[in-house]
């Protein structure tokens, strides 16, 4: 059984925000949560990490329902170079490794 | 910036011949990972060590060693390639300090078995 659920794709055109979610029914009180991406022939990159609430940085906001169950990835007026496939992982085991899924390919138009 | 730098970048094997590739950090990181993609698929941990001359196996392990002599270098070891080890293989370390759950890739090694 999958940890996350993440929508396969979205599109979006320069300058528009994107809100990439993702679905962690079965989080436990111990797992945090990341995100990376991935640009085509590069390997994955940090982008933010949270626990629950709000979180920001210079290049993202992470919000988490109060559930937890919900994380919604930010990015505010997204450019072609944030064309990527974003990924959402879940875990309190990070040491021996994060398990990346498919992740959600976002699409980025002039 | 971390830095992992990952050779060869590409290569062409015969099936059943060896191949190594290796990865360089110089971060001072103690952990460090490979990972296989394939096309259109998310990433696969294949081994994973957390100190000099140790290696644990990840999550498709199977016909793959993997070599730790220090603490910056850790290479992946195919004895025996096949086609279906034809794949993109990316290496990554992190040092998990502060719970940072932030690991740094290479650029990866794509692999083409013939």
């Amino acid at each position: 059984l999958a940890k996350t659920t993440q929508p396969p794709s979205m599109e979006a055109y320069e300058g528009q925000e994107v809100n990439v979610s993702c679905s962690h029914t079965n989080i436990a009180t111990s797992e945090y949560i990341y995100w990376y991406r991935q640009v085509p022939h590069q390997g994955p990159q940090f982008i933010i990490q949270g626990y629950k609430d709000y979180v920001v940085n210079e290049v993202a906001s992470l919000f988490i329902s109060a559930d937890r169950k919900l994380s919604t990835l930010s990015l505010p007026w997204v450019s072609l170079r944030d064309a990527a496939v974003y990924y959402c992982i879940v875990t309190d085991n990070y040491a021996q490794g994060l398990t990346f899924g498919l992740g959600t390919r976002v699409s980025v138009f002039p | 910036e971390a830095a992992v730098t990952q050779s060869p970048r590409s290569k062409v094997a015969v099936t059943g011949g060896k191949v190594t590739l290796s990865c360089h950090q110089t971060n001072n990181h103690d952990y460090m990972y490979w990972y296989r993609q394939d096309t259109g698929h998310g990433l696969r941990l294949i081994h994973y060590s957390y100190v000099a001359d140790s290696t644990e196996k990840g999550d498709i392990p199977d016909g793959y060693k993997a070599s730790r002599p220090s603490q910056e270098n850790f290479s992946l070891i195919l004895e025996l390639a096949s086609l279906s080890q034809t794949a993109v293989y990316f290496c990554a370390s992190s040092d998990w300090g502060g719970n940072t759950g932030q690991l740094y890739f290479g650029e990866g090694s794509k692999l083409t078995v013939l």
